[in-house]
C-alpha cells in the first residue's frame, strides 16, 4: 500500500524554525517527484514546494522562497521541509504528495498524506 | 502571476448533475487536475489530465476543458459528494502549481 505519513509539526513562535519529515512507503521513492501543500484553517490549498525524483530539480512558491528549503533523502525514502524565519501566516496544515511521474509539473499529485499541524503563535 | 477562479459554492439536489467551474486565462492550453476533500480528510485526486479518471473514482464524476474554462460535472449526485473541489495547473512560465480557490459543493 502507498502511505505518506508526515510528521514534525507543532507549536512554534515567530521568526523560529521547523522541519517536517513525510515517511513514504510502498513505491520506489526516486522514481516520483514530491512536494508540500498546505492549507490554513478555513481556506484553500496552497502549493509549497516540488522536488524531482532524485532531487535534481526543487521549486518554491513565492510566500517561502528564501525561507524554505526541501530536500529528499533516497536512503531514507523520506522527505523533508525545513521551515525557517516562520511567520504567523505559515499556521497551516501541512501536506506531504506524491507526484504521478519523476518530472515536477507534468503529472497530478496522485498521494497525499494525512498532513502535520503547524502554528506560529 | 497565473490566477484560478472558481465559484465558491454550488448546491444541487440529489440525483441531479453538479457542474464546477475553473476559470483562467487559456486554460484550455494547460492541464487541468481536480481533487476532492471532505470536512477533515486530505484531498483526493478525482480528476488527472483534464478528463481522467483515477482507478477508483466513480464514472460519474468526468472533466472538460475550452477555452478559459475548465469543467469538472458530477453526474447524479450523491449524499457523500458533499466536500470542497479544487482544480489545478502547473503554470510553465513561472514554474508553479496553481490550485483554484475551492468550491464547497452541497447536496441538498
Amino acid at each position: 500500500e502507498v502511505q505518506l505519513v508526515e510528521s514534525g509539526g507543532g507549536l512554534v513562535q515567530p521568526g523560529g524554525s521547523l522541519r517536517l519529515s513525510c515517511a513514504a512507503s510502498g513505491f520506489t521513492f526516486k522514481n516520483y517527484a514530491m512536494s508540500w501543500v498546505r492549507q490554513a484553517p478555513g481556506k484553500g490549498l496552497e502549493w509549497v514546494s516540488s522536488i524531482s525524483g532524485r532531487g535534481t530539480t526543487t521549486y518554491y512558491a513565492d510566500s517561502v522562497k528564501g525561507r524554505f528549503t526541501i530536500s529528499r533523502d533516497e536512503s531514507k525514502d523520506t522527505l523533508s521541509l525545513q521551515m525557517n524565519s516562520l511567520r504567523v501566516e505559515d499556521t497551516a496544515v501541512y501536506y506531504c504528495t506524491k507526484d504521478l511521474v519523476v518530472v515536477v509539473g507534468t503529472a497530478p499529485m496522485d498521494v497525499w498524506g494525512q498532513g502535520t499541524t503547524v502554528t506560529v503563535s | 502571476s497565473y490566477v484560478l477562479t472558481q465559484p465558491p459554492s454550488v448546491s444541487v439536489a440529489p440525483g441531479k448533475p453538479a457542474r464546477i467551474s475553473c476559470g483562467g486565462n487559456n486554460i484550455g492550453g494547460k492541464t487541468v487536475h481536480w481533487y476532492q476533500q471532505k470536512p477533515g480528510q486530505a484531498p483526493v485526486l478525482v480528476i488527472s489530465y483534464d478528463s481522467d479518471r483515477p482507478s477508483g473514482i466513480p464514472e460519474r464524476f468526468s472533466g472538460s476543458t475550452s477555452g478559459n474554462a475548465a469543467t469538472l460535472t458530477i453526474s447524479r449526485v450523491e449524499a457523500g459528494d458533499e466536500a470542497d473541489y479544487y482544480c489545478q495547473v502547473w503554470d510553465g512560465s513561472t514554474e508553479i502549481w496553481v490550485f483554484g480557490g475551492g468550491t464547497k459543493l452541497t447536496v441538498l
